[in-house]
């Protein structure tokens, strides 16, 4: 069982630009959560997605959008891109309505530079 | 959300036991007290979660004050691969997984052999 799969793993941009990172769930689970983490910090959520729209969203501006596919996989984008924004995204995967206390099972994350 | 509080690093010896505190004075009744650890280089993973009694699996045991105000991860011989950030995470009894967890700052533990 392939676990959650992030692509890519390292990615270097410059302020101004867009950026789209993927992520492929965990085999069987329908919903996709995308958090933001700063060096040294825990991560921070960002969106999530189920049934192919946002459900939910942290506190980040609307220059964070996402999309999720019919196969339930989902893209991050980040359009104009900030100093701040270099950092860890993660991707956590999850069963949305199976049980309560559900794990979350985390890709290996994406490490965005914003030069 | 219910606040944890930790401290920012703890070291331990290779084969011996580590106790990982989590204030959580706040805790409602229907909390429970979920633990995820992260690798370095890695994404966070679920390690343990309990609500009122002391729980076992594979990776670590969960105790819980009679108060639920606190708790302990307890590692019961830690290894090298034990070094990661330790993340301390309330949730409700109601929280599926569509509900986002709220990470704190976590514990650093480091592991000298």
């Amino acid at each position: 069982d392939a676990g959650v799969t992030q692509s890519p793993t390292h990615l270097i941009k410059t302020r101004g630009q867009q950026v789209t990172l993927r992520c492929s769930p965990k085999s069987g689970h329908d919903t996709v959560s995308w958090y933001q983490q700063a060096l040294g910090q825990g991560p921070q959520f960002i969106f999530q997605y189920y049934e192919e729209e946002e459900r939910q969203r942290g506190n980040f501006p609307d220059r964070f959008s996402g999309h999720q596919f019919p196969n339930y996989s989902s893209e991050l984008n980040v359009n104009a891109l900030l100093l701040g924004d270099s950092a860890l995204y993660l991707c956590a995967s999850s069963l949305g309505v199976r049980a309560t206390n559900e794990k979350l099972f985390f890709g290996s994350g994406t490490q965005l530079s914003v030069l | 959300d219910a606040k944890t509080t930790q401290p920012n690093s703890m070291e331990s010896n290779e084969e011996e036991p580590v106790h990982l505190p989590c204030n959580h004075s706040t805790i409602s009744g229907t909390d429970y007290i979920h633990w995820y650890r992260q690798l370095p280089s890695q994404g966070p993973e679920y390690v343990i979660h309990g609500l009122t009694s002391n729980v076992n699996n594979r990776m670590a045991s969960l105790a819980i004050a009679e108060d639920r105000k606190s708790s302990t991860l307890i590692l019961h011989r830690a290894t090298l691969r034990d070094a990661a950030v330790y993340y301390c995470i309330l949730r409700g009894r109601g929280d599926t997984g569509r509900r986002a967890l709220t990470f704190g700052s976590g514990t650093r533990l480091q592991v000298q052999p």
